[in-house]
């Protein structure tokens, strides 16, 4: 079965320091990666989507930035951060090419706190 | 386009039931329904893909109107493990098709009391 693991699950810091959030998928080759972020009480904003190794594609424009290094895995960085960056992160994943529809599988999710 | 989800809140007792909205003004190709508990991350609960279908999960249910322009989730007998935000997620093609997300309404708060 599939899993996906999203590290580290809660971070505390400070406004222009730099963030990484990593996330890796087992048990399925290919897949569509994502990164979402949701503000306390708030919906589900995508902020950066993947369809393969290398490709990126930007949902907002922000301080963030993406990269997908190797199939199963996801980065999420930042140089800086502000700290209207706070919020809970979520990794995810969906099955690239079926016509079952763009079901996605969210990670643990990241508390970010910029203080 | 964000599917629009009604009502934004509702508070029941126990075994009270429950139907929360997802509309769209396009067709959809699919509607996918989540429901998250504070401080967790979503769970999937069910997929509907056909006009006209209707699913099951335990005492939660769904359904896809014909024109595959509506759904909406039925909570029958309401216990306080539902308490949750509950999304749905509304695609208008598949991957295959190039389409490589999902658009997910804004949320409908559901709080049981006992």
């Amino acid at each position: 079965s599939q899993t996906i693991h999203q590290w580290p699950a809660t971070l505390v810091q400070p406004v222009g320091s730099p963030l990484s959030l990593e996330c890796t998928v087992e048990g399925t080759s290919n897949p569509n990666l994502y990164w979402y972020r949701q503000a306390a009480g708030r919906g589900l904003q995508l902020l950066f989507y993947s369809v393969g190794i290398g490709q990126i594609s930007s949902e907002v424009p922000q301080n963030l930035s993406a990269s997908r290094p190797q199939d199963r895995q996801f980065i999420l960085s930042s140089k800086k951060l502000l700290l209207s960056d706070s919020g809970f992160y979520l990794c995810a994943w969906s099955v690239r090419g079926t016509q079952l529809g763009n079901t996605i599988y969210f990670g643990e999710g990241s508390w970010l706190t910029v203080v | 386009q964000q599917p629009v989800q009604s009502p934004q809140a509702v508070i029941l007792r126990e075994g009270e039931d429950a139907v929360i909205n997802c509309s769209s003004s396009k067709a959809l190709y699919s509607v996918h329904w989540y429901r998250q508990k504070h401080g967790e991350a979503p769970v999937f609960l069910m997929i509907l893909l056909k006009g006209g279908e209707q699913k099951g999960h335990e005492k939660i249910s769904a359904s896809f109107n014909e024109k595959k322009q509506q759904s909406s989730l039925y909570l029958t007998a309401s216990q306080l493990s539902y308490s949750g935000t509950y999304f749905c997620g509304t695609d208008q093609a598949y991957s295959g098709a190039g389409s490589y997300q999902l658009t997910f309404g804004k949320g409908t708060k559901l709080s049981v009391i006992p």
